[in-house]
């Protein structure tokens, strides 16, 4: 059964700093990975997709790496603001006979102070 | 396009209601999915649909019936809700083929059983 976790579960940062968020899976048959943001009491916002063959995405300050290999991914975001403050939640995708099924880790709950 | 809708945003109900949460996607999606939020625990998989006519269980379907008529909407039903069903309920939506499976999500419904 694939699980995935990420570290630490809470992160508090000062304005500015470029910040790490971890996700490692236990199977690397994925198909690809995606990073959403949920800010409280909201749903999820997609921020990243990488597919299974590529190393890294990027999207304005942020960048996902993937290592498939050792089953891990990381989010970095950099000159962090206080608008990220959010939960950062990373999924994995496998491709079964019916469809495409994510599995979640538990997330990342990100505070930026001023 | 309206995205992932859902309907409604937040429900109480006594402990042996019945009630359908609502689930809509203008974007042709064929692949539709329900998942619950509960703290701790992350996201897990209710049920799924490959199609209209097509549905299957995912990781905690017990007490959770789906149906699929039409490529739209994916209703979620609640025959007799229990308190341990108190949770936020998400609907996602993806292509199945192609588009790297990037999964799209509503803005959840948050239930409460008495």
């Amino acid at each position: 059964k694939q699980e995935v976790t990420q570290i630490p579960a809470a992160l508090s940062v000062p304005e500015g700093e470029n910040l790490v968020l971890n996700c490692s899976f236990t199977d690397s048959a994925i198909y690809n990975l995606q990073w959403f943001r949920q800010d409280p009491g909201k749903g999820l916002t997609s921020l990243l997709l990488i597919q299974s063959s590529q190393r890294e995405q990027t999207s304005g300050r942020l960048n996902a790496s993937l290592d498939k290999s050792s089953g891990r991914s990381t989010l970095y975001i950099a000159a962090s603001q206080p608008g990220d403050s959010a939960t950062y939640l990373c999924a994995v995708v496998i491709l079964t006979g019916g469809g495409n099924k994510l599995t979640f880790g538990t997330g990342t709950q990100l505070k930026v102070e001023l | 396009n309206a995205g992932v809708t859902q309907t409604p945003k937040f429900q109480v109900l006594k402990t042996g209601q019945s009630m359908t949460l609502q689930c809509a996607q203008d974007m042709n999606h064929e692949y539709m999915s329900w998942y619950r939020q509960d703290p701790g625990m992350g996201l897990r998989l209710i049920h799924y649909s490959v199609g209209a006519g097509i549905t299957d269980q995912g990781e905690v379907p017990n007490g959770y019936n789906v149906s699929r008529s039409t490529t739209e909407d994916f209703p979620l039903r609640l025959l007799s809700a229990a308190p341990s069903q108190t949770s936020v309920y998400f609907c996602a939506s993806s292509y199945l083929a192609g588009r790297l499976y990037e999964q799209f999500f509503g803005p959840g419904t948050r239930l409460t059983v008495l």
